[in-house]
């Protein structure tokens, strides 16, 4: 079974801190990705990446940034948090864009007071 | 850019009994893929079932079904004899072939299904 995991599943933080998010994946999958998760917004992309230090910005990638050195981490870094990056975060991965099931992570649930 | 749209923010159904959920697209490709993810209450996101484009057959998984209209740019989720563990949120998603893997995800439908 592919495995992603993501380093905790509740955070809590004040405005202004560093904040870093962590996944890893088993699978030696290439393309990695993080969303947010909002009611009634859905999963919106936030990075991803198809390769080791490659990166691509999603659709909301202000406020945030991305880290990849190696295959199967993949960090999201909070640069200074603010209270409207409250949500949940989902880490996914999968193979190539052949095999283009994304597997995910249980989730991060970030609180930023 | 791609839209996906899911009408139904939240149903119920009595257990046993079949369900549909609606998620409709927007896209100028003719290529793509469609999936539908269910996450399960505080637990993981998995994919339910998948459908590539290009296959005019719905596709099926168990108690899972698709109704896939190309033209009408509609790809529904059925599920027959629903059980309890099929409560979750469903997430519709549409995902291009040349785009390194991005996927576009609906609002999600909260599906209940009562005892």
């Amino acid at each position: 079974d592919v495995k992603v995991t993501q380093s905790s599943r509740y955070l809590v933080k004040r405005t202004g801190e560093k904040v870093f998010l962590e996944c890893v994946q088993d699978m030696d999958h290439e393309n990695m990705f993080w969303y947010r998760q909002d009611p009634g917004l859905g999963l919106r992309l936030i990075y991803f990446s198809y390769d080791v230090k490659m990166k691509e910005k999603g659709d909301i990638p202000e406020g945030y940034s991305v880290s990849r050195e190696k295959k199967e981490r993949f960090s999201l870094i909070l640069e200074s948090a603010s209270t409207n990056q409250t949500s949940m975060y989902l880490c996914a991965s999968s193979l190539d864009v052949s095999k283009n099931i994304q597997y995910f992570g249980a989730g991060t649930r970030l609180s930023v007071l | 850019a791609q839209t996906v749209t899911q009408s139904q923010p939240e149903m119920s159904v009595q257990e046993a009994e079949t369900v549909t959920l609606s998620c409709t697209y927007d896209t100028s490709e003719n290529n793509y893929y469609l999936f539908w993810y269910k996450q399960p209450p505080s637990r993981q996101m998995i994919l339910v079932i998948r459908q590539e484009a290009y296959k005019q057959q719905n596709a099926t998984e168990n108690r899972f079904s698709v109704n896939f209209q190309k033209a009408a740019k509609s790809f529904s989720l059925k599920i027959s004899d629903s059980q309890l563990g099929d409560t979750a949120m469903y997430f519709c998603a549409f995902m291009k072939t040349n785009t390194g893997n991005q996927f576009y995800f609906g609002t999600g439908t909260s599906l209940t299904v009562i005892p």
